[in-house]
């Protein structure tokens, strides 16, 4: 069974400091990896995603990730962090499979505060 | 394109009602599905569809049924609604490039 963890409930920065937002994940074979960022009382808004190739991943608004294979990990990262990045921050991890079955996996969220 | 769209936005149901949460999206994709995310445990997989006419289970099936009529649309139905169900309820669809672009959401409260 494949699982996914986020260590940290929340995450403080300060405005301009980087910021990290940590992944590690348990699942059999090569995964497919996934980071969403949620406002509040909305959906769930595509980042950026590891599919193959280059081991760093950028995404949307500035944000980059980066596949360890023998750490399992994916961590999320940005070099200067907005007051505008706060949200709830979901890691997600999906098999490879034949089957066409694309079930995301989720860990249980961070929430990022970025103080100005 | 509207991408995924969900009605209704909010419900309020008692034990033992039935109701439909729609979902439709516009962008063509072949693959639909259905999660809940309750607080602390991120979203759970309910049901998928990776085509019409093709249906199956996820992580936490039971009390839900879906069907796959059209490649629009995605309904989930609680058949018998239980307070154990009130969560908010994501619909999502999956290009070809695995990424899943979800709804904003149905806020279900069963009381």
């Amino acid at each position: 069974a494949q699982s996914v963890a986020q260590p940290e409930d929340q995450v403080n920065v300060a405005e301009g400091n980087p910021l990290t937002v940590k992944c590690t994940y348990s699942v059999s074979g090569n995964p497919y990896l996934f980071w969403y960022v949620q406002y509040p009382n909305r959906g769930l808004q595509f980042l950026l995603k590891y599919i193959t190739g280059d081991n760093l991943v950028k995404g949307s608004y500035g944000f980059e990730a980066e596949f360890n294979k023998s750490q399992t990990s994916f961590h999320l990262k940005k070099p200067s962090a907005l007051v505008s990045d706060s949200a709830l921050y979901f890691c997600a991890v999906s098999p490879r499979t034949d089957t066409g079955r694309r079930a995301l996996t989720f860990g249980s969220g961070t929430r990022l505060q970025v103080q100005p | 394109n509207a991408g995924v769209t969900q009605t209704p936005k909010f419900q309020v149901l008692k034990t033992g009602q039935s109701m439909t949460l729609q979902c439709a999206q516009d962008m063509n994709h072949e693959y639909m599905s259905w999660y809940r995310q309750d607080p602390g445990m991120g979203l759970r997989l309910i049901h998928y569809s990776v085509g019409a006419g093709i249906t199956d289970q996820g992580e936490v099936p039971n009390g839900y049924n879906v069907s796959r009529s059209t490649t629009e649309d995605f309904p989930l139905r609680l058949l018998s609604a239980a307070p154990s169900q009130t969560s908010v309820y994501f619909c999502a669809s999956s290009d070809r490039e695995e990424t899943q672009y979800f709804g904003p959401g149905t806020r279900l409260l069963v009381l």
